[in-house]
């Protein structure tokens, strides 16, 4: 398996407040992804890396912001969480667009 | 807008059973198409990729097809077992590099 690292795996917070999700890898790949995937909707694409401090934006970017200070990391923040953005969130990790993506287990959100 | 539709949503087969699951796609201007597994409460497991140049790839019992021109890719589960039971979902990626996934495929396999 693709040595990719989500945390926290299961978080609750209360609508208002930001939450930082982390994702992880030990493969040295230059792509990161960060989805959503909730029933009906399938996953869709928030925000994507292409590099060190080399960011775009996905398909539902709005109310997300992500960083990339180090290959290794990629943040996914909510700057102020919505009961819209409870979801499963999952990490993804490629050499390159025409490779294979790799998928962290995911962490699960719930904004009460 | 690139769409991606898999059909059935759900599927019942008898351990041992040929089958086979489709993924079909609006714009046929792919770079490559993906397929995936995931079980229940986890990631996305990685199965095939088909580059838009190829026709299939195989791994083991799996064999997956792509006919750009139609828009339609099929993933074939020879001599299926219960532990195949999961969602299969297909994914391609159109332009840039992002990949429009369906919704999946529900797979049962009865023992």
């Amino acid at each position: 398996d693709a040595g990719i690292t989500q945390s926290p795996r299961h978080k609750v917070t209360e609508t208002g407040t930001p939450v930082t999700l982390r994702c992880h890898q030990t493969e040295n790949h230059r792509y990161m992804y960060w989805y959503r995937q909730d029933p009906g909707h399938g996953l869709r694409l928030i925000h994507y890396s292409y590099g060190v401090k080399d960011t775009d934006k996905g398909e539902v970017s709005d109310g997300y912001s992500v960083s990339r200070s180090k290959t290794e990391d990629f943040l996914l923040t909510l700057e102020s969480a919505t009961s819209s953005q409870t979801s499963v969130y999952f990490c993804a990790i490629s050499r390159d667009p025409s490779y294979e993506q790799y998928f962290g287990p995911g962490t699960r959100l719930t904004v009460t | 807008k690139q769409e991606v539709t898999q059909i059935p949503a759900a599927l019942s087969v008898p351990e041992g059973e040929n089958l086979v699951l489709n993924c079909s796609f609006t714009d046929s201007a792919i770079y490559n198409l993906q397929w995936f597994r995931q079980d229940p409460g986890k990631g996305l497991t990685s199965l095939l990729l088909i580059q838009s140049s190829q026709r299939e790839q195989t791994s083991g019992r799996l064999n997956a097809s792509l006919d750009k021109s139609s828009g339609r890719s099929t993933l074939y589960i020879a001599a299926s077992q219960p532990g195949d039971s999961a969602t299969y979902l297909c994914a391609v990626q159109s332009s840039g590099d992002k990949l429009t996934f369906g919704t999946g495929t529900r797979l049962a396999v009865r023992p």
